[in-house]
């Protein structure tokens, strides 16, 4: 099967930094997107690599290594406002245009 | 419009009833996408329009399910003699061309509770 994995829940604390992990399990690889979810509203796009490496937009950065089928959004610096599912999705083997979805992983920040 | 609109936003529905929900996508997308969340459970891929066509109806559940778009534009989906395992947010999506690497825009989703 076609599957992405990622964490149920995560805690961290306000001002810290936290790296939510994605292992991915799907073949045709076309890059791979990260997405912000708060709760009762719709996914907002975060970032997408297709490359190996780590690629840095603010507070936000993503990383992909394809030969190790894994990723990770590391978010610093962070806020309450980040308190939010993160969903990593990645193109299915049968159609560049089908993503295939982690079930999210829900980021809860305290202070 | 400015974003992607789905209506309704809330939709309850007695069991066996057919309900129709909508999608106005970004104006010049021709890329349109429908999916269903259900609690606790990733995002799952019901069927893409590349302008009124459809060329992978693969992910709808059942034939209770169908979608349209017209003129390239708006999407509607419709489920026929609702089940209770349909209760979902039914989100949509668009962009300006498949699958393009800066992602889709959603809209903010139908919640659909079947009773």
């Amino acid at each position: 099967g076609q599957n992405i994995d990622q964490p149920t829940e995560m805690t961290a604390t306000e001002g810290a930094i936290v790296q939510i992990n994605c292992t991915y399990q799907t073949s045709g690889f076309n890059g791979l997107f990260w997405y912000q979810q708060h709760a009762g509203e719709a996914p907002t796009f975060l970032s997408y690599n297709v490359l190996d490496g780590l690629e840095e937009k603010g507070r936000f950065s993503s990383f992909l290594s394809r030969s190790k089928w894994y990723s990770y959004l590391l978010l610093k610096e962070l806020q309450m406002k980040d308190s939010a599912s993160y969903l990593c999705a990645a193109p299915s083997r049968d159609s560049n245009y089908q993503l295939i979805w982690g079930a999210g992983t829900k980021l809860i920040i305290k202070p | 419009g400015a974003g992607v609109s789905q209506s309704p936003s809330n939709k309850v529905t007695e069991k066996g009833k057919d309900v129709e929900l909508r999608c106005d996508p970004i104006s010049g997308h021709t890329a349109l996408y429908w999916y269903r969340q259900s609690l606790g459970q990733g995002l799952e891929f019901l069927i893409y329009f590349q302008g009124n066509s459809a060329p992978d109806k693969s992910g709808l559940p059942s034939d209770r399910f169908s979608a349209e778009r017209t003129g390239g534009s708006v999407s509607t989906l419709t489920i026929q003699r609702t089940q209770q395992e349909d209760s979902a947010v039914y989100l949509c999506a668009s962009s300006p061309h498949l699958l393009q690497q800066w992602g889709y825009t959603f809209g903010s989703g139908t919640r659909l509770t079947v009773v």
